[in-house]
């Protein structure tokens, strides 16, 4: 399977803990972007990577959320201090820069997170 | 700030039936609309897309219509098939960020047999 993959699929936890979601993009795909979608709504921008440069964030992404792509990779996405707000699915896309598709994203299946 | 908007939740269609999805959004600077569509359990996959400089396009059973001075694009399904049965996204990007895509809320068809 050579699609976007996220991991793990499912997560809950407790509200205070600390939580962190890994993203694989497709193999050649230099740019990753991370989405949270809550129930009723559509996927909402939280940030984005070129290579290994987070290049830009949302205001929904806040202190307790931090993205890391070190190796121009894979992503993680961790939430510190956990709140019930939290709970979303958590969605990554990644895309191929000047791939002349007007950057197409592709979606991996999402992390959907429980806080309790 | 809802940029895009899908105000039909839910749409309910018979099977070989046309299906007209609407999307409406605020920002005179989107230049490029998608359509993705998704299943339970599953991310969002791409399904059409549409210029500002073209006012339709087709690919097999959809068709997607962008009327620039209305902000309103739909999306069109013919014949529909149960097949077709998913939650659609309507999605924009704009002239002054290539990279950030937004949203509506979605719609999502139900193709009876």
């Amino acid at each position: 399977d050579t699609g976007v993959s996220q991991d793990p699929r499912h997560k809950i936890t407790k509200r205070g803990q600390n939580v962190t979601f890994r993203c694989d993009p497709i193999s050649e795909h230099n740019r990753l972007y991370w989405y949270r979608q809550t129930l009723g709504q559509g996927p909402e921008f939280l940030t984005y990577f070129q290579n290994e440069a987070q290049l830009e964030k949302s205001r929904l992404l806040s202190d307790r959320f931090s993205a890391e792509r070190p190796k121009g990779s894979f992503s993680t996405l961790e939430i510190q201090r956990t709140e019930q707000g939290d709970s979303a699915m958590y969605l990554c896309a990644s895309s191929l820069a000047g791939g002349g598709s007007y950057n197409e994203q592709f979606f991996g299946p999402g992390t959907r997170l429980t806080v309790l | 700030d809802q940029q895009v908007k899908q105000n039909s939740p839910s749409l309910s269609v018979q099977e070989g039936r046309i299906s007209i999805l609407n999307c409406d959004y605020t920002n005179s600077m989107f230049d490029y609309f998608l359509w993705y569509k998704k299943y339970p359990a599953e991310g969002p996959t791409f399904l059409i897309s549409i210029s500002s400089i073209k006012d339709k396009n087709e690919d097999g059973r959809f068709t997607v219509f962008l009327n620039k001075s209305a902000k309103h694009l739909s999306l069109h399904i013919v014949p529909s098939q149960p097949g077709d049965s998913a939650v659609y996204f309507c999605a924009a990007r704009g002239l002054d960020n290539f990279n950030k895509f937004y949203f509506g809320s979605g719609t999502k068809l139900n193709v009876k047999p």
